[in-house]
């Protein structure tokens, strides 16, 4: 079984400051790893994902994450953020051996400030 | 423009009753699925079909029905059997195809129990 932990509930940081949102998993067998943005009362959108290669994966509004292994994080980082990018954030893991099930963990909300 | 449509955006359900939520996709996916999302805990899995006429329970899916007629379409049945179904539900569909299929959302529909 695999489960995601994302310790922050709430980050709050000042706009143009750098922030990073933390994200550890379990898992038994090797898992693809992603993380999404959800603004309020919308879906969900992709923000990033790693799937193999390269451990810093980049995505979409300046994020990038980096897959530990030895670890098991995934931590998702943002030198400068802005006040748009406030929204919850999610990281959720697949098993590489049936990616239909995604696994979420309990999101954190990035909070920017003027 | 392709994408994921859920109706409707918010919903009100007398205790009791049975309620159904629409999602529709023009992505030809093959694979839908329905997420709960409450707050704190991230989303979790209710059903999810891989093709025409047969679907799968997810982890919660005590309280739910579906059924898939048809390829662009996943309706879900929130039954009076279902003890808190106030929530945040998120359709999602994707391909299914070499070893990695990203799933995309709808706007999601809000139910809330008067």
């Amino acid at each position: 079984a695999q489960s995601v932990t994302q310790l922050d509930s709430q980050v709050p940081v000042f706009e143009e400051a750098p922030v990073e949102l933390r994200c550890n998993y379990s898992s038994s067998v090797s898992v693809y790893l992603f993380w999404y943005v959800q603004y309020p009362n919308q879906g969900l959108q992709l923000l990033l994902k790693y799937l193999s290669g390269s451990t810093l994966v980049k995505g979409i509004n300046g994020f990038e994450a980096e897959f530990n292994k030895s670890q098991t994080s995934f931590h998702l980082r943002k030198p400068s953020v802005h006040i748009s990018d406030t929204a919850e954030y999610f990281c959720a893991v697949t098993p590489v051996d049936s990616s239909y099930k995604l696994i979420f963990g309990s999101g954190t909300r990035l909070l920017v400030r003027p | 423009d392709g994408g994921i449509t859920q109706s409707p955006k918010y919903l009100f359900r007398k205790e009791g009753q049975n309620v159904t939520l629409s999602c529709e996709q023009n992505l030809n996916h093959d694979a839908m699925y329905w997420y709960r999302q409450d707050p704190g805990q991230g989303l979790r899995l209710i059903y999810y079909s891989q093709i025409v006429n047969d679907f799968q329970k997810g982890d919660i899916a005590e309280g739910y029905s579906v059924s898939r007629e048809k390829k662009e379409s996943f309706p879900l049945t929130v039954t009076s059997a279902q003890k808190n179904p106030t929530a945040f539900y998120l359709c999602a569909s994707s391909m299914i195809q070499g070893y990695y299929n990203e799933q995309f959302f709808g706007p999601g529909t809000r139910l809330t129990v008067l």
